[in-house]
């Protein structure tokens, strides 16, 4: 069964473009999370969706959003980049919603310089 | 709120000596609890989890880890160190049993010396 997919898995935007993001999950899983890796700070959670319902937001601003597509497939969406949104964004896939018994998957992510 | 702090940001150890990392968490409820390794550019994947079955957990790789809950810990233990288990490790907190909505300590990244 094939993995997690992120793409691209390396980006250089300018301050103030926007960026979309693209995961596949593993078949048959249904929820998708995203998470902003730094080495200031550290792993924080952007949000979950599962059957296409945002369920779960974690701490960021509005220029942070995404959706998610009938088939799981979900994108996140960056605006009017700054030069603080430079991470790795890492996408996860589980069969399950939150709280539920499945497990994370997490994708080799995609690392996103602003210039 | 929960939180987790992980003691030491990088651990250095001789291969086939005893690999300990450090977690201790707060949380308001029993805790779901989570290790994580992360190699150079992958992603992270799941070592071992608690969810209260048993306070010692064992995992992939040779890890183990034990739920202390008087200590509010859960180290990570490696009896003998392999030169492939160096990378970064993430110990997790979460509302859920499985792991979602984290939040991750802020890691150790693990060398082995020959």
């Amino acid at each position: 069964k094939a993995g997690v997919t992120q793409t691209p898995r390396y980006l250089i935007k300018t301050r103030g473009q926007q960026v979309t993001l693209s995961c596949s999950p593993i078949s048959g899983h249904r929820s998708v999370s995203w998470y902003q890796q730094t080495p200031g700070q550290g792993l924080q959670f952007l949000f979950e969706y599962f059957s296409e319902t945002q369920r779960n937001k974690g701490n960021f601003p509005g220029r942070f959003s995404g959706r998610q597509f009938s088939n799981s497939r979900s994108e996140m969406n960056v605006s009017t980049l700054e030069l603080g949104d430079s991470a790795l964004y890492l996408c996860a896939s589980s069969a399950g919603p939150g709280g539920s018994s499945y497990e994370q998957y997490f994708g080799p992510g995609t690392r996103l310089t602003v210039t | 709120a929960q939180s987790v702090t992980q003691l030491g940001s990088h651990v250095s150890v001789s291969e086939g000596a005893l690999v300990l990392l450090r977690c201790n968490y707060s949380s308001s409820v029993p805790p779901y609890l989570f290790w994580y390794v992360q190699y150079p550019n992958q992603g992270l994947q799941l070592l071992l989890k608690y969810t209260s079955a048993a306070t010692l957990v064992k995992g992939i790789n040779g890890f183990e880890a034990e739920f202390k809950k008087s200590e509010t810990s859960f180290h990570l233990t490696k009896p003998s160190a392999h030169m492939s288990d160096a990378a970064e490790y993430f110990c997790a907190v979460s509302p859920g049993p499985y792991g979602q909505n984290f939040v991750f300590g802020p890691g150790t990244r693990l060398s082995v010396l020959p």
